[in-house]
């Protein structure tokens, strides 16, 4: 199984303000995927990070709020801008055993964010 | 788009207890898996099975992928069992849909 880690593990942000979280995995993959899960709820697909090109992204999420960059085949950044209330969450990132996500899906411990 | 259905959506039993969690799906996956999130957040595999029977312990799991459905099976429920149990399917666009969850609580 892969190992994978995130930075920060968790902050308080102020509106209007933007975090960078970083996932890190301990061997190269293909793809990576960044997921919100909003206090109660379930988790939710929001882009798709792919190295060498752009992140494809969910419906209900753009590139301006949550830019992603893939600078390698082992680490990944999310960025929140532009952050209001309704973005507190865990963000995680994931990513699959196996070349494609057609193999078990392994998680971050999640980055769990409050915006005052 | 797939729709991905946990239930119940709640569910309180007593230490000791057996449990069936249940997972619906509307189309044809690629793979299934079994999470357990605890209460830090942290989502914890458990099983990855897209057909068949899988145990671990005092968790097993059996898929019917022709039927479209999960099963979880939690047999004498401790109290570190309590959380929250999420369905995931793979899709043939690689992308991994959650269902809702079944919130679990043990009481001692």
């Amino acid at each position: 199984s892969a190992v994978i880690s995130q930075k920060p593990s968790r902050d308080i942000c102020q509106r209007g303000t933007s975090l960078t979280i970083q996932c890190q995995v301990d061997s190269q993959v293909t793809m990576m995927f960044w997921y919100r899960q909003q206090p109660g709820q379930s988790l939710t697909l929001i882009a798709t990070a792919n190295q060498g090109s752009e992140a494809t992204y969910e419906s209900g999420f753009v590139i301006d709020k949550f830019p992603i960059s893939r600078p390698n085949l082992t680490f990944s950044t999310l960025t929140v801008s532009n952050m209001s209330p309704e973005d507190s969450s865990i963000y995680l990132c994931s990513v699959p055993a196996g070349a494609t996500s057609d193999n078990e899906q392994f998680f971050g411990p999640g980055t769990r964010l409050t915006v005052l | 788009g797939i729709q991905v259905e946990q239930s119940p959506p709640d569910l309180i039993l007593q230490e000791g207890a057996n449990s069936t969690l249940r997972c619906n799906f509307s189309d044809s996956v690629n793979n299934l898996q079994w999470f357990h999130q605890n209460p830090w957040g942290q989502l914890i595999n458990l099983f990855y099975i897209p057909s068949g029977t899988k145990q671990n312990g005092r968790l097993s799991a059996t898929t019917v992928a022709t039927e479209r459905y999960s099963l979880l099976y939690i047999s004498s429920s401790q109290t570190t069992d309590s959380g929250v149990y999420f369905c995931a399917v793979a899709m043939w666009d690689d992308k991994i849909i959650f269902g809702k969850g079944t919130r679990l609580h043990i009481l001692p």
